[in-house]
């Protein structure tokens, strides 16, 4: 099992570009959230997706959106790109069948680390 | 609104004693408390969790207590070891949703 799998691993863009990341979950994950992690602080939630669509979603703008694909399979995009937008990104799956013990835990991948110039 | 806080940002202890680490979540409904361990370059590692009707869970050098009455919650790393040396993050969740973190404690064990 190779786990949550994130690309690409580092990303430089300038300002006002839009960028796009990508997200495999762990093999039997139907679920995937995405965060954002400035240098020095906790993850922040962004959105999570289940069954295609966007089930939750934290204080983000509209400059922040996803998509998840039939295969679990999700992609988090930016456009207009700030500054301030640099940061570790963070995919997160997890079991979305209500009422599963299991379906709290979620396990992250590795991160994509985004510089903004 | 919903808010999690943690204490202390950062904390140092020899190795082979103990680290406790606390935090205080807002949102009454939580019911699900995980604490991760995160390593220079890596992305966050679940080490243990504890859901809101239990109130302690342990797992080897690892323990976890909840009191939902003060909505307090803490981490007990016992015997510790330079490999232990990280940040961890406490979060709070409902259910399968999102989850609120805190801002992180960094742990170094001296040798």
């Amino acid at each position: 099992d190779a786990g949550v799998t994130q690309s690409p691993t580092h990303l430089i863009k300038t300002r006002g570009q839009q960028v796009t990341l990508r997200c495999s979950p762990k093999s039997g994950h139907d679920t995937v959230s995405w965060y954002q992690q400035a240098l020095g602080q906790g993850p922040q939630f962004i959105f999570q997706y289940y069954e295609e669509e966007e089930r939750q979603r934290g204080n983000f703008p509209d400059r922040f959106s996803g998509h998840q694909f039939p295969n679990y399979s999700s992609e988090l995009n930016v456009n207009a790109l700030l500054l301030g937008d640099s940061a570790l990104y963070l995919c997160a799956s997890s079991s979305g069948t209500s009422g599963s013990v299991a379906s709290n835990e979620q396990f992250f991948g590795p991160g994509t680390r985004l510089t903004v110039l | 609104g919903e808010n999690v806080e943690q204490h202390p940002s950062t904390l140092s202890v020899q190795e082979g004693d103990s680290a406790v680490i606390k935090c205080t979540y807002s949102d009454s409904a939580s019911n699900y408390f995980p604490w991760y361990k995160q390593e220079l370059g890596k992305g966050p590692q679940l080490i243990i969790d504890i859901r809101s009707n239990v109130g302690e869970k342990k797992d080897q050098r690892i323990a976890v207590t909840l009191n939902k009455t003060a909505k307090h919650f803490s981490l007990h790393i016992t015997e510790t070891q330079p490999e232990d040396s990280a940040v961890y993050f406490c979060a709070a969740s409902r259910g399968t949703y999102k989850y609120i973190f805190g801002t992180g404690t960094r742990l170094k064990v001296l040798a």
